[in-house]
């Protein structure tokens, strides 16, 4: 499985946007990109995933780097709720599991 | 409709017993999974079933490590002869077919003394 860096925590303050980042420079041209968060004592809950081009949802917006080595998670205005772990993912397309890494912790200020 | 439902959410056992735990993964979800997260610590992948198949069981740590799945709905983690290290959070989740999104349960707490 093609590997993620992850800064080990971020924080930021409440109503602030957040840029995660992620560097996955060994990503093949079949790895789906994914987000994953695990709020304190719950299991991990999807965010968004994308292939090549930016992706937007109603939690979060995925920007994808051209050539593909990187990725930002972009949670437009954080809130006390998205105090978490982010996991950034490679799965590539048809494989079944999801190996996660160790994820950045986020703190938000109020 | 009900997510992921996980029992017992706590157990503790003395070491040396067998545990059982189990999932309910979301109806029609034809995927399954097994992950243990210890303290501090990432999701650790175990198993994965398709159906009541596991055609990958890659992460299953020793021979005291079993899981099945019946009628494509229900899965038991069985751990024989419990040791202290098996001591983590069980989660297990479930994926619709075609669908990428893993719907995880919260999880079952395995303390062993």
């Amino acid at each position: 499985d093609a590997k993620t860096t992850q800064p080990n925590s971020m924080e930021s303050n409440e109503e602030e946007p957040v840029h995660l980042p992620c560097n996955h420079s060994t990503i093949s041209g079949t790895d789906y990109i994914h987000w994953y968060r695990q709020l304190p004592s719950q299991g991990p809950e999807y965010v968004i995933h994308g292939l090549t081009s930016n992706v937007n949802n109603r939690m979060a917006s995925l920007a994808i780097a051209e050539d593909r080595k990187s990725s930002t998670l972009i949670l437009h205005r954080a809130t006390l709720r998205d105090a978490a772990v982010y996991y950034c993912i490679l799965r590539e397309s048809g494989a079944q599991k999801l190996v996660f890494g160790q994820g950045t912790r986020l703190t938000i200020n109020p | 409709g009900a997510g992921v439902s996980q029992s017992p959410s706590n157990k503790v056992t003395e070491k040396g017993k067998d545990v059982e735990l189990r999932c309910d993964p979301i109806s029609g979800h034809t995927a399954l999974y097994w992950y243990r997260q210890s303290l501090g610590q990432g999701l650790e992948f175990l198993i994965y079933f398709q159906g009541n198949s596991a055609p990958d069981k890659s992460g299953l740590p020793s021979d005291r490590f079993s899981a099945e799945r019946t009628g494509g709905s229900v899965s038991t983690l069985t751990i024989q002869r419990t040791q202290q290290e098996d001591s983590a959070v069980y989660l297990c989740a479930s994926r619709a077919p075609l669908n990428t999104e893993a719907f995880f349960g919260q999880g079952t707490r395995l303390t062993v003394v």
